[in-house]
C-alpha cells in the first residue's frame, strides 16, 4: 500500500530565506507526483507535475526534483515571500492521487 | 476560460440526512474524481468517472456513491451523515493525461 509522508509538518521562516519541502513514498511505482499549494479552507493550486521518467520540473521560484530509486520528491522554494504562506502538499499518482499530510508554511516579513 | 467549479460551497447538514454535491469539470476534460479532505489531513480518494463510467473507488462505505452525466458534470451522493463526514469535499477534472485540477471545494458540517 502506497504511503506519503511529507516532512517538515509545519515550517516558520523569515522572507527571503530559501527551503526545501520533503516527501517521500513508498512505492517506486509511479506514474507521476504532482505538488500542489492549499490556501486555508480553499482547494488545491497544482504547483508542478514531475513525470516518472523525469527528474526535475522548474517554475519561477519553485523547482521539485523525483528521485524514484530512494523514494524521494523535493520542493524547492527560492527567495520565500510572505505570499507563499499556505499548505504544500505532494500527491504521487498510481491510478489515483494519494495525498500526504501536507507541510504548513509561514513566511513572516 | 473557467476552471473546475463546485456547487455549493458551503452546507450544513443534520446527521441522518443526505447531500448531493455537484462539479462541473473544465471543458474538454472527460474525467472526474472525488476527494476527502478533513481537517489537518491530506485529500483522501472516494471515486473517480471517465466517460460516465466508474473508474476507481477508495475506501469508503457504500453511503457514499456517485455519477457522472453526459456532459460530464458529476454528483456525489452521501446518505445517512454521520459526524465524521463533516470535511472539505474536493472534485478535480482532468483530459486524459495525468494534470489533475482541483475546484475550491464544499465544505459540508454536519450536525
Amino acid at each position: 500500500k502506497q504511503e506519503v509522508t511529507q516532512i517538515p509538518a509545519a515550517l516558520s521562516v523569515p522572507e527571503g530565506e530559501n527551503l526545501v519541502l520533503n516527501c517521500s513514498f513508498t512505492d517506486s511505482a509511479i506514474y507521476n507526483l504532482q505538488w500542489f499549494r492549499q490556501d486555508p479552507g480553499k482547494g488545491l493550486t497544482s504547483l508542478l507535475l514531475i513525470q516518472s521518467s523525469q527528474r526535475e520540473q522548474t517554475s519561477g521560484r519553485l523547482n521539485a526534483s523525483l528521485d524514484k530509486s530512494s523514494g524521494r520528491s523535493t520542493l524547492y522554494i527560492a527567495a520565500s515571500q510572505p505570499g507563499d504562506s499556505a499548505t504544500y502538499l505532494c500527491a504521487v499518482a498510481d491510478d489515483k492521487l494519494i495525498f500526504g499530510t501536507g507541510t504548513r508554511l509561514q513566511v513572516f516579513p | 476560460d473557467a476552471g473546475v467549479t463546485q456547487s455549493p460551497t458551503h452546507l450544513i447538514k443534520t446527521r441522518g440526512q443526505q447531500v448531493t454535491l455537484r462539479c462541473s469539470p473544465i471543458s474538454g476534460h472527460k474525467s472526474v474524481s472525488w476527494y476527502q479532505q478533513v481537517l489537518g489531513q491530506g485529500p483522501q480518494f472516494i471515486f473517480q468517472y471517465y466517460e460516465k463510467e466508474e473508474r476507481g473507488r477508495g475506501n469508503f462505505p457504500d453511503r457514499f456513491s456517485a455519477r457522472q452525466f453526459p456532459n460530464y458534470s458529476s454528483e456525489l451522493n452521501v446518505n445517512a451523515l454521520l459526524l465524521g463526514d463533516s470535511a472539505l469535499y474536493l472534485c478535480a477534472s482532468s483530459l486524459v493525461g495525468p494534470w489533475a485540477f482541483f475546484g475550491q471545494g464544499t465544505r459540508l458540517t454536519v450536525v
